[in-house]
């Protein structure tokens, strides 16, 4: 049973960068999309971007543009997410969730989530 | 403010029927991307509980149906029970952002 298993719980100062990464454990994501979405607390969902692997392209949302990041390592079983010049807006807890290849894809797996703190 | 809107709460009694909407616009829904459905129990990643409008993933009970049609799309929950009580978000396509977003989320209160 293909999942997604993604790093741990950061705490982050104003201003700095968090990577989280998402790891696929069984299938790489040679075949696959995979989103990021975040959640702020006690807020909803929030799309951030996506990235094809094999296709090597990304797609961000304009919220994000120029501050978030999303890569794959060589093989294409761990994804990335960097987000810069944290604030405290950023709080939030991180998905990653795998879909098909197209960009109106839904996703089918996430990961458990990683609860990203920025604070002073 | 969500591209896609949905009301903050919906509520019914264990065996009733619930529906919950998502209206869009041209761009997105009206524009024939598909929508998608999920559900989130506290604590807990989402869940994908209707894809491509109103196929069920398999594990998904025949309860969960979803609907499309103009500029909006339905989730309907049918034999309410006290497991269904979640947050239910819809997702789509938006062409003129170039980017899938969601809706606000509705909370959903089994009386």
């Amino acid at each position: 049973q293909v999942q997604l298993v993604q790093s741990g719980a950061e705490v982050k100062k104003p201003g700095s960068s968090v990577k989280v990464s998402c790891k696929s454990s069984g299938v790489s994501f040679s075949t696959y999309s995979v989103s990021w979405v975040r959640q702020a607390p006690g807020q909803g969902l929030e799309w951030m971007g996506q990235i094809f692997p094999t296709l090597h392209i990304t797609n961000y949302a304009q919220k994000f543009q120029g501050r978030v990041s999303i890569t794959a390592d060589k093989f294409s079983t761990t994804i990335y997410l960097e987000v810069s010049s944290l604030r405290s807006e950023d709080t939030a807890v991180y998905y990653c969730a795998r879909g098909d290849q197209i960009p109106s894809t839904s996703s089918d797996i996430w990961g458990q989530g990683t609860q990203v703190t920025v604070s002073s | 403010q969500s591209v896609l809107t949905q009301p903050p709460s919906v509520s019914g009694a264990p065996g009733q029927r619930v529906t919950i909407s998502c209206t869009g616009s041209r761009s997105n829904i009206g524009a024939k991307y598909d929508v998608h459905w999920y559900q989130q129990l506290p604590g807990t990643a989402p869940k994908l509980l209707i894809s491509g409008n109103n196929n069920r993933p398999s594990g998904v009970p025949d309860r969960f149906s979803g609907s499309r049609s103009d500029t909006s799309a339905s989730l309907a929950i049918s034999g309410l029970q006290a497991e269904d009580e979640a947050d239910y978000y819809c997702q789509s396509y938006d062409s003129s952002l170039s980017a899938s977003v969601f809706g606000g989320g509705t909370k959903l209160t089994v009386l």
